[in-house]
Parts: structure tokens; C-alpha cells; sequence
């Protein structure tokens, strides 16, 4: 079962625009991350926050976590077109679990 | 090569058949998975292997099989493959318990 959801499932938005992404989810966590995906290819890790962290940033990403209401937001500056891709959370659980579960993902396309 | 390959790229399965999805890893990842990503479903876990010799379940095991022989590589075998398992496989890589994951470019398989 999805322990993710991202919200909205697709945004469509202007070159140099900001670009918000959410994502909740259902359980404790250890971290949540972001993964990229470009048409046809795999997914590309892009950032990792961990449960005791509140914002995270990366070049023109920043990631916010609110455990409390169990929600993480990715939002990427100044949009490119090469920007254009679907963006997947993916959660973290403890007992020692190795595994990710993804949610179904939020397709952003950058108009030039 | 770098990173994680997955071979074929793509493949067209008659129901019945049995196939093996490779991927071979060359990070020295102890812990590898295999995911499935469907239309409007994400991806969603397979099997995963913490460490060489051990193998667990994920979410949607049925049907497929694996093996972790060795480090670098992470089978996976549709004994007798179903048009349900018609699907684009990734297999992904980590370094460490709850870690980023690297990812493969995807097999495209079509069981008709």
C-alpha cells in the first residue's frame, strides 16, 4: 500500500516560476526523500531529510517536514523546462526496514 | 560500467514463459531491490535483498523470485509469466540501511 500521496497529482507551470510539491503520509518515519523521474528512465535521488530535521536545501530545491501533520513539501525555484519530470516521495520506516515506499508521484511540466 | 544496469532494455513475453530480469551493480551496495512502477500506482516493491545471501519480500512478491549470490548482482524470475506482469522493472541499489537509493534505467516487459 502507498505510504506517500503526493498532492497535486500535476502541476503545469511558467519558465522562472516556483514550483510547490506535498506529500503526506501515514506512518512514523526515519527520513523521507525525493526522487526525480524523466520521461522513460529511472528515478534520480535528489534529497533525504531525516525525521529530527524541519527544512532542507539543495541548489534551487528546499524540502520541508512537518512530522506532526505527517507532510513534507519539495519546492523547486526559479523553474527550467529541463525541470520537467515526475517527482515521487518516498518514505523511510524504522524496525531496521531497508525498504522505501513510494508514493504515485506529481507530474511537473515547465512551459518555456 | 557505472552505476546499476539492467538488461534487456525491453522485452515481449508470451503467458507461460519463464524470464529473468538481470541487474548488476558495480558500487558495492550491500542492499538491492526490485520495484515495479504500473500506470496511476507508482512504484511498488518486489523483493529486496539487505545483504549478499539474504533475500526478503516487499509488497507485491507474488509470481517472481529472486537470488543475491554475490554483491553485484540481483536476478529477478518470472517462473511462468501472466499479463499482470506486463510493467516497466527497476532495480535499485543502497549503501546503507534507510539510505538514498541509485536506480537502474528500467526494463520494459510486455507479457501477451
Amino acid at each position: 500500500s502507498q505510504q506517500g500521496e503526493e498532492d497535486p497529482q500535476a502541476l503545469s507551470i511558467q519558465e522562472g516560476e516556483n514550483a510547490t510539491m506535498n506529500c503526506s503520509y501515514k506512518t512514523s518515519i526515519n527520513n523521507l526523500q525525493w526522487y526525480r523521474q524523466n520521461s522513460g528512465r529511472g528515478l534520480v535521488h535528489l534529497i533525504l531529510i531525516r525525521s529530527n530535521e524541519r527544512e532542507k536545501h539543495s541548489g534551487r530545491l528546499r524540502v520541508t517536514l512537518d512530522t506532526s501533520k505527517k507532510s513534507s513539501s519539495l519546492l523547486i525555484t526559479a523553474s527550467r523546462a529541463a525541470d520537467t519530470a515526475s517527482y515521487f516521495c518516498a518514505t523511510a520506516s524504522g524496525a531496521g526496514s531497508y525498504q522505501l515506499t513510494f508514493g504515485k508521484g506529481t507530474k511537473l511540466s515547465v512551459i518555456p | 560500467i557505472a552505476g546499476i544496469t539492467q538488461a534487456p532494455t525491453s522485452q515481449i513475453l508470451a503467458a507461460g514463459r519463464r524470464m529473468t530480469l538481470r541487474c548488476t551493480q558495480d558500487m558495492r551496495h550491500n542492499a538491492m531491490y526490485w520495484y515495479r512502477q504500473d500506470l496511476g500506482l507508482g512504484l511498488r516493491l518486489i523483493h529486496y535483498s539487505n545483504t549478499a545471501g539474504t533475500t526478503g519480500k516487499g509488497e507485491v512478491p507474488d509470481g517472481y523470485s529472486v537470488s543475491r549470490a554475490n554483491t553485484d548482482d540481483f536476478p529477478l524470475t518470472l517462473a511462468s509469466a501472466v499479463p499482470s506482469q506486463t510493467s516497466v522493472y527497476f532495480c535499485a541499489s543502497s549503501d546503507s540501511s534507510r539510505g538514498s537509493q541509485f536506480f537502474g534505467p528500467g526494463t520494459r516487459l510486455t507479457v501477451l
